[in-house]
């Protein structure tokens, strides 16, 4: 039972468009929400999160939109650049209990075309 | 660098084999969890430790084991090892507090063979 989906494994985006990646989760209990970045060869590396308390947050090109009746959160780039091509993991997790552990979806590749 | 340091990079064994995956978590980080990333199945969670402890288990196989020692690293056992045990494993640290990010190492690539 995947708690976490990012239902597109891959999206192609030209160079200096909006990137818009999807994810939805079932458990209502998740209050916080992150996105990593994973280049090949690489670890995972936090790009940006969210609290429930929220709905929107924004870190430069990166704007992560949160939509609790939904259970959908969207990342987006804007505007795109090659360098963004990577493969982008949606995680979330309980607050309250603090060192829980994070769960992932299972990622989208994003490719921007120069 | 996250300061997440995994050893080894690479690893290639056979079946029936078991390997031991090492990883330092950053300086002063008390939670050391580790992540299997197979072919499309994203990042799964797999064993939590908190200062020495055992503090969450995911879908973590009863071949694998793992623990942290007082100096905090932390090793994954793998035993018995099957063609589908390859995979990305990593490693990742978190500070103590609420909405604490994971740091990830750059993770050990196993191939079953």
């Amino acid at each position: 039972d995947q708690q976490v989906k990012q239902n597109s494994p891959s999206l192609s985006v030209q160079e200096g468009r909006i990137s818009i990646l999807n994810c939805d989760y079932t458990n209502s209990m998740f209050d916080y929400f992150l996105w990593y970045k994973k280049y090949p060869a690489e670890g995972p590396t936090f790009l940006i999160s969210i609290s429930s308390i929220k709905d929107k947050n924004e870190d430069g090109r990166f704007t992560v939109f949160l939509n609790k009746s939904a259970k959908h959160l969207s990342l987006h780039i804007v505007p795109s650049q090659p360098g963004d091509s990577a493969v982008y993991f949606c995680a979330a997790s309980e607050i309250y209990s603090g060192n829980t552990p994070l769960v992932f979806g299972k990622g989208t590749r994003l490719s921007v075309i120069a | 660098d996250s300061g997440v340091t995994q050893t080894p990079k690479h690893l290639i064994t056979a079946t029936g084999q078991r390997v031991t995956l090492r990883c330092s978590p950053r300086s002063g980080d008390l939670s050391v969890y580790w992540y299997q990333q197979s072919l499309d199945q994203g990042l799964q969670f797999l064993i939590q430790y908190y200062n020495g402890e055992e503090r969450a288990k995911g879908n973590i196989l009863e071949r694998f084991s793992a623990q942290q020692f007082p100096d905090l690293h932390s090793e994954l056992n793998l035993s018995s090892l099957e063609l589908g045990d390859s995979a990305l494993y990593f490693c990742a640290s978190r500070a103590d507090g609420i909405n604490e990010k994971l740091f990830f190492g750059s993770g050990t690539q196993l191939s079953v063979l």
